[in-house]
Order: structure tokens, then C-alpha cells, then sequence
């Protein structure tokens, strides 16, 4: 299986703040790298699929990129409801693996 | 607005086998452009997909669970099902149904989610 690894683990940020998040995969991947966000107690929500493709709906200060085994995740402007737990995934092969998670939290 | 619903037993005694049904409302089951899935969340492992079908009934098995498990579709109710047999206290989960994109070679993302199933196994 593609292991994926995400870093930082936590990140603590203030609103308005510009937060980057990576994500690594074992192999190369290509573009087929997905973006959650997740709140307590709630399913995943998807944010971007294909590396870079904004859900409908997705506000624009999300951005994705990177392609191969390094991507990232961008938010220009933290805003309060973006405080939440995000997850990178890979559908590359079966079975698409999920990585550890990366918790945004209120500085 | 599609919906999905997981329903099931809480509470699995250990080497018994784990039911769960989702239920689907809002769109059909019967839908060539997506496959539809089970995704367990715990605290110690993540989020992991356990297997997915298709409405013709051919599926994916995360390779980690093959052995354990079988999943099945019925069109006629917009249902799906997961059986996970021989459970251990490391099935202890929340148990997602969701509904896939295609990807590449399978399952892809999903846009799509049960509110999840909390499934705690122990005697």
C-alpha cells in the first residue's frame, strides 16, 4: 500500500493567517491526491480532489497543489469556521489511503 | 440532496461478525460513475477504507481486511451492506458509508458521507 504522512501533526495559527499544510506520499502518486476538512463529530468534507480542483462550494482561500509524492495544502486567510482537523488522501491505487491528519487549531 | 444513512449495532462481541446497512435517499444506487464505500475512523489508526462495491456488485476489499470481509448491494431498496467477520477490539471504530468518484483504478474520492456509526467491540 501508498503510505501518506502529513506534517506539522498540529498547527496552531491565528484568523487571518496564511497556513500551508504538506502532504507526502511513499510513491508517486501523480495528481490523484484529494483534501478534507473535518470537525469533531462530524464526517470529512471534501475540499479538493485531483491535487488542485475546488469542490463546489469550496471557498477560494483554499488552494492545492504539488503533483509526483509532495503536495500542499493553502489557506490564504484562516477564518473561525476553518479551525478543524484536515486530511490528505491518495486514489491512485486501491485501496486509497488516507494521511494521519493535520489539526488547526486557535493560537 | 443525496443522502446517506448508516445503520447498525453499537456493540460487537469480540469473534462475532460486524452488520452494518447504508441506506441511500436522494439518488439512486444504480449509478454507472460511482462506486459506493465503508471508511472506519479510530483514534489510533485514522481513517481507512474498508471496501468498496459497485451497483453490478463488483467490489474492492482494502487487502488488510480481505479475509474478513464481503460487502453486497441491493438496488431494489438503495441499500449496501458490510459484514466484517471474526471482530477484535481493533474494529473499535466509527464505520462511514460514502459514496466514490471513480479514480483512476478504482474508488476515488468522496464527496458523499454517512453521518457515521459508532461500533465498539467487547464482551
Amino acid at each position: 500500500d501508498i503510505q501518506m504522512t502529513q506534517s506539522p501533526s498540529t498547527l496552531s495559527a491565528s484568523v487571518g493567517d496564511r497556513v500551508t499544510i504538506t502532504c507526502r506520499a511513499s510513491q508517486n502518486i501523480g495528481s490523484w491526491l484529494a483534501w478534507y476538512q473535518q470537525k469533531p463529530g462530524r464526517a470529512p468534507k471534501l475540499l479538493i480532489y485531483k491535487t488542485s480542483l475546488l469542490e463546489t462550494g469550496v471557498p477560494s482561500r483554499f488552494s492545492g497543489s504539488g503533483s509526483g509524492t509532495e503536495f500542499t495544502l493553502t489557506i490564504t486567510s484562516l477564518q473561525p469556521d476553518d479551525f478543524a482537523t484536515y486530511h490528505c488522501q491518495h486514489y491512485d491505487t486501491y485501496p486509497p489511503g488516507f494521511g494521519p491528519g493535520t489539526k488547526v487549531d486557535i493560537k | 440532496q443525496l443522502h446517506l444513512q448508516e445503520s447498525g449495532p453499537g456493540l460487537v462481541k469480540p469473534s462475532e461478525t460486524l452488520s452494518l446497512t447504508c441506506t441511500v435517499s436522494g439518488g439512486s444506487i444504480k449509478n454507472s460513475y460511482y462506486y459506493w464505500g465503508w471508511i472506519r475512523q479510530s483514534p489510533g489508526k485514522g481513517l481507512a477504507c474498508i471496501g468498496s462495491i459497485f451497483y453490478s456488485g463488483s467490489s474492492y476489499y482494502n487487502p488488510s481486511l480481505r479475509s474478513r470481509v464481503t460487502m453486497s448491494v441491493d438496488t431494489s431498496k438503495n441499500q449496501f451492506f458490510l459484514n466484517l467477520r471474526d471482530v477484535t477490539a481493533e474494529d473499535t471504530a466509527i464505520y462511514y458509508c460514502a459514496r466514490h468518484i471513480k479514480g483512476p483504478q478504482g474508488p476515488g474520492p468522496s464527496l458523499y458521507w454517512g453521518q457515521g456509526t459508532p461500533v465498539t467491540v467487547s464482551s
